[in-house]
């Protein structure tokens, strides 16, 4: 039964540039969670996705936004990027908007130079 | 806001030892969740709780779900040098969603 996956494990880019992160749900899952967390906090909720539509934000500017696709799989994209934007990003997968039970991936360490 | 605030923000263990951190809330929540992330990986899901009162157990964990419903409570007993982490409680109120709130996380790590 596969678990979460992310890609890129790790990433390096520089202020001003755009970055695409990838996330396939665990198998049956068909609800993907998008988290940042900064080093040493918890993970903070950036939006999710149901059917192809985002479905709940946080408190994240607009240069974050996401997709996702028929089968289930989703992207973060962030534009403009700041040096706050270095972080670990996590993506969670659930079986719906009401399940409880969030499964997460391993993460993409993103550093911005 | 709602804000999670943990306790302690880190505490040393002996083998052998039971282990307790909790998880307030300025707000109330219908789920929680403790979660365990190691170095490098994503956390990990190792209890819910989904009503008021209740008192759930997995192994040597047990977590408990406030009266009030502005807290949770996380027990490890008999600890083993695997316990070594950060733990994170996280708040769900299913009818916004089923976004997770989380705390700053208690980090456990072995006494020298």
């Amino acid at each position: 039964d596969a678990g979460v996956t992310q890609s890129p494990t790790h990433l390096i880019k520089t202020r001003g540039q755009q970055v695409t992160l990838r996330c396939s749900p665990k198998s049956g899952h068909d609800t993907v969670s998008w988290y940042q967390q900064a080093l040493g906090q918890g993970p903070q909720f950036i939006f999710q996705y149901y059917e192809e539509e985002e479905r709940q934000r946080g408190n994240f500017p607009d240069r974050f936004s996401g997709h996702q696709f028929p089968n289930y799989s989703s992207e973060l994209n962030v534009n403009a990027l700041l040096l706050g934007d270095s972080a670990l990003y996590l993506c969670a997968s659930s079986a719906g908007l009401e399940d409880n039970e969030q499964f997460f991936g391993p993460g993409t360490r993103l550093t911005v130079l | 806001g709602q804000q999670l605030n943990q306790s302690p923000q880190s505490m040393f263990i002996q083998e052998g030892e039971d282990v307790s951190m909790n998880c307030t809330s300025s707000s109330i929540f219908n789920t929680w969740l403790w979660y365990k992330q190691d170095p490098g990986e994503g956390p990990v899901l190792l209890i819910a709780l989904y009503k008021a009162g209740e008192l759930t157990s997995n192994g040597r964990l047990t977590a408990q779900f406030g009266i009030t419903r502005k807290d949770s409570f996380l027990n490890i007993s008999a600890s083993i040098p695997s316990d070594v982490g950060i733990y994170f409680c996280a708040g769900q109120l299913t009818t916004a969603g089923n976004k997770l709130t989380f705390g700053g996380g208690t980090r456990v790590l072995v006494k020298p």
